[in-house]
């Protein structure tokens, strides 16, 4: 089982949808999510942090937890052609002993939001 | 406020080579992270640095390895380079880096390739 899954794309919505991002985690000790969309051929730029269960809401993007079912989602309303990338959702794991500065990825999620 | 700042931004080498990748994290942040990205792959945890100390590192052999001097700048070497060497190689800074750390944020990236 892979540490970090995210929901297999690409995932195409039209402009102005709602386009919903899932990820699961396999080490319950996990403490700290992040979401990053990283544009082709551009390096991943941070949208989201998380840290408690719940809502979390920054302009258009929503992140939700539920560390019980060991779940992070990455809600983006009125979605544009802009928000178009790859989305990737990381997380702070103790797997595997110390986790000092290691962010572990999940494979990502590529979203083509169409006029 | 500068961003990370990853040099050079492209690098060809030889097979057998050696290289030196180098980073400035954002001021203030004395964490820094490597991070090698692959179409096969994905993002993969090399090394972590924090107050001249490596924390902790990834599944990589010897050959990678790295340095972080007092003004929190790290580099990272790869010595005997292969062909699968060949990626972009991410940089990302934070302030602390520990389990439950604050935000890590990525440099532009260096791509790599061995030829």
């Amino acid at each position: 089982q892979k540490e970090v899954e995210q929901n297999s794309g690409p995932l195409s919505v039209p402009e102005g949808a709602i386009a919903s991002l899932n990820c699961t985690y396999s080490d319950r000790g996990s403490q700290s999510f992040f979401w990053y969309r990283q544009y082709s051929g551009k390096s991943p730029e941070l949208i989201m942090s998380i840290y408690s269960n719940g809502d979390k809401e920054d302009g258009r993007f929503t992140a939700q937890l539920n560390k019980a079912s060991q779940y992070v989602s990455l809600l983006i309303r009125d979605s544009q052609p802009s928000d178009s990338a790859t989305y990737l959702c990381a997380v702070i794991s103790h797997a595997g002993g110390t986790s000092y500065g290691k962010l572990t990825f999940g494979q990502g999620t590529i979203l083509t939001v169409h006029p | 406020k500068a961003g990370v700042t990853q040099t050079p931004r492209y690098l060809i080498k030889t097979r057998g080579q050696q290289v030196t990748l180098s980073c400035s994290p954002i001021s203030g942040h004395r964490s820094v992270s490597w991070y090698q990205q692959t179409p096969g792959q994905g993002l993969q945890f090399l090394f972590e640095y924090f107050s001249e100390t490596q924390r902790n590192k990834g599944n990589f052999p010897g050959r990678f390895s790295g340095r972080q001097f007092s003004n929190s700048r790290s580099e990272m070497n790869v010595s005997t380079l292969e062909l699968g060497d060949s990626a972009l190689y991410l940089c990302a800074s934070s302030r602390e880096g520990g389990w439950s750390t604050t935000e890590a944020f990525f440099g532009q990236g260096t791509r790599l390739t061995v030829v």
